[in-house]
């Protein structure tokens, strides 16, 4: 199956500073989709992109197909942005839909 | 709040007890998801179902029982399960599943502890 792979692994930020987080990806995808996942279990979309670029507020984020690669930005960061940050694909195989995830980027923003 | 609702959040059972875990949806959809979420791993998914048939069974052990009576709602049946089984189950429903790109929106989970 299609290997997702996300980095860093762990990742801690003093309040205001930027950072950039990676998901590699083994083949090509119909479906990519960020999520962050808060201290108490809950899921939260922030982007579908499977190409190109989108950007909501102090996040944004880029995704290059044709070389298997996504980027998720954030901005001026704050505590509230702390939790782990998942990167998930999916290449549709017939009539069901099944999302691959990565194993997650652990962010702790501190004042 | 993403449409989604879970219950219980939270359930401690032993080996030998049989309970079920509830999801229910509030946003039209007609493809619902179980994902397993155990700690150090990404989420796994388990079982898939649109328009309420079964479309998706990702070699689930038999302990664990899905059933959709409708395309709001959806249950895991658990009984005789294992240590090992303590996780984090994420339900997530989508418009529905017929091949082209969907956004998946995910409840709040049900932590679940097998003493």
């Amino acid at each position: 199956g299609i290997q997702v792979e996300q980095s860093p692994p762990d990742l801690i930020l003093q309040e205001g500073a930027n950072s950039t987080l990676r998901c590699n990806f083994s083949d090509s995808v119909n479906n990519l989709q960020w999520f962050h996942q808060n201290p108490w279990g809950q899921l939260i979309n922030l982007f579908y992109i499977p190409s190109g670029t989108k950007q909501n507020g102090r996040l944004s984020a880029t995704t290059v197909a044709t070389e298997r690669y996504s980027l998720l930005y954030i901005s001026s960061s704050q505590t509230t942005d702390s939790g782990v940050y998942f990167c998930a694909v999916e290449r549709f195989t017939g009539t069901a839909s099944k999302l691959t995830f990565g194993t997650g980027t652990r962010l702790q923003v501190t004042l | 709040e993403t449409g989604v609702t879970q219950t219980p959040r939270h359930l401690v059972m032993g080996m030998t007890n049989k309970k079920s875990l509830k999801c229910e949806q509030h946003l039209g959809h007609n493809a619902m998801y179980w994902y397993k979420q155990s700690a150090k791993k990404p989420l796994e998914l388990m079982f898939v179902y649109n328009f309420k048939e079964q479309t998706e069974n990702n070699s689930v052990p038999s302990r664990f029982s899905p059933e959709c009576p409708n395309s709001s709602h959806l249950f895991l049946h658990l009984h005789t399960l294992q240590p090992e089984d303590s996780a984090l189950y994420l339900c997530a429903s989508s418009q529905d599943t017929t091949g082209r790109p969907e956004t998946q929106y995910f409840g709040p989970g049900t932590r679940l502890l097998v003493l």
